[in-house]
């Protein structure tokens, strides 16, 4: 089993474009998230979604929207980026308590 | 907002020594989750202790909990090398919905074990 895969690894943008990052799982998970990561802040969630067909806004969702393709698959667009985006951002899937993490994509916008 | 706060913020040890985390949480819990991150790697899930435990542990890790004061501890003994790393509290912040909740996340002690 792969777990929880994302792509790309590593993405440049211009202020002003838009990207979409991908996750997906393969444990037959409920739940989904995405979270970014800065220096000295932690994880902050942006989107969850709690089972296939619904999202949900986290602490820091605007700038971003979310799509929860299937049980599988969980997408993060940056509609516009901004230098604040530039982040690390990690997906996550879990059936109950603990979370299962990806990689993570590092996200640099200049 | 983060719920739960790490203490110290890094910690840097030699190898055998033990090294000790703590956490403070704000608001009532279901439980505390601990998690490792290495450098440049997502998270891994390392510990769950219920609201109802005290004491918890799992091969060198041992987590207490005390949820009159609101805090948690991690203690890995004999620590390694490898042990170096980025730990992480997290408590359950709110149900998601189809039996999953979501999680808030401190914002880490770094700990450094020296050869």
């Amino acid at each position: 089993n792969a777990g929880v895969t994302q792509t790309p690894k590593f993405q440049v943008l211009k202020t002003g474009q838009s990207m979409t990052l991908q996750c997906a799982q393969d444990m037959n998970h409920n739940s989904m998230y995405w979270y970014r990561q800065d220096p000295g802040m932690g994880l902050r969630l942006i989107y969850y979604s709690a089972s296939e067909g619904t999202t949900d806004k986290g602490e820091v969702p605007n700038g971003y929207n979310v799509s929860r393709l299937n049980k599988r698959e969980f997408s993060l667009r940056l509609e516009s980026a901004a230098p604040s985006q530039t982040s690390v951002y990690f997906c996550a899937s879990s059936r109950y308590y603990e979370q299962y993490f990806g990689p993570g994509t590092r996200l640099t916008v200049t | 907002s983060q719920q739960g706060e790490e203490d110290p913020q890094a910690l840097s040890i030699q190898e055998g020594e033990n090294a000790t985390m703590n956490c403070s949480y704000k608001t009532s819990i279901n439980n505390l989750q601990w998690y490792r991150q290495n450098s440049g790697r997502g998270l891994v899930h390392l510990i769950l202790i219920r609201s109802n435990e005290r004491e918890k542990h799992s091969g060198r890790l041992r987590v207490t909990l005390d949820t009159s004061k609101k805090s948690s501890s991690l203690l890995i003994t004999a620590s390694r090398a490898a042990d170096t790393a980025s730990y992480f509290c997290a408590t359950d912040a709110a149900y998601s919905g189809a039996g999953s909740y979501q999680l808030t996340f401190g914002k880490g002690t770094k700990l450094s074990v020296i050869p």
